[in-house]
């Protein structure tokens, strides 16, 4: 069964103090890997999509990474304004639908 | 470029009434999917549409159904309100087919209340 892990759900970091997201991935078929952010009140904003294993994608302070198995999303000297929950979906072969993980609470305190 | 619109932003019904969700796509995007998405929770995949045909379903029920019509908007309609409906429904686009991995663009969603 496809299915999408993340982790930690919650994270609480210093201005400037960099760390990692995790998504652990099982699917039949990896189409892509999505991340999304969403603030409360709002729906899902969409930040990167990894296609296959090695690949690396950046945007301003975010960087996001994929292996056979996880993708980590990186935040290098977070801001408050990165405070947000993210989320991770896969989509597997020859569908449409998004397979969304749980989601990783960011808080960043200044 | 005007994004996914998503009417009514808040409803309240009572359990066993009928609601109807409504959802303008994206411009020059031809699919579109409804997600469900509960309190602390990731989205859950309802169904999806393209040219005005479901091509897709998760694992909801049969009174959750759904329209697209020919200018690419679209209804979620849920009969039979329980109280597990509660909970914030979003309306996504992208272009492309079936199996299209161009990303999905999400509404700010309607948020029901079922009493």
């Amino acid at each position: 069964e496809d299915q999408v892990t993340q982790s930690p759900e919650a994270l609480r970091l210093q201005e400037g103090e960099s760390s990692s997201l995790n998504c652990s991935y099982t699917v039949s078929g990896l189409r892509g890997l999505f991340w999304y952010r969403q603030d409360p009140g709002k729906g899902p904003e969409f930040l990167f999509t990894l296609y296959s294993a090695g690949e690396e994608k950046e945007k301003e302070r975010l960087k996001a990474t994929l292996t056979k198995k996880e993708s980590f999303l990186h935040i290098t000297a977070p801001k408050p304004e990165d405070s947000a929950t993210y989320l991770c979906a896969v989509q597997a072969s020859n569908t449409g639908k998004l397979i969304f993980g749980q989601g990783t609470t960011l808080q960043v305190k200044p | 470029e005007t994004g996914v619109t998503q009417s009514p932003t808040h409803l309240i019904k009572t359990r066993g009434q009928q609601v109807t969700l409504r959802c303008s796509s994206q411009s020059g995007h031809n699919t579109v999917s409804w997600y469900q998405q509960a309190l602390g929770q990731g989205p859950q995949f309802i169904f999806q549409y393209y040219r005005e045909e479901e091509n897709g379903r998760g694992n909801f029920p049969p009174r959750f159904s759904g329209l697209q019509f020919p200018n690419y908007s679209s209804e979620l309609n849920v009969n039979a309100l329980e109280l597990d409906d509660s909970a914030l429904y979003l309306c996504a686009s992208r272009n492309g087919g079936v199996g299209s991995t161009s990303p999905l663009h999400f509404g700010n969603g309607t948020r029901l209340t079922v009493t």
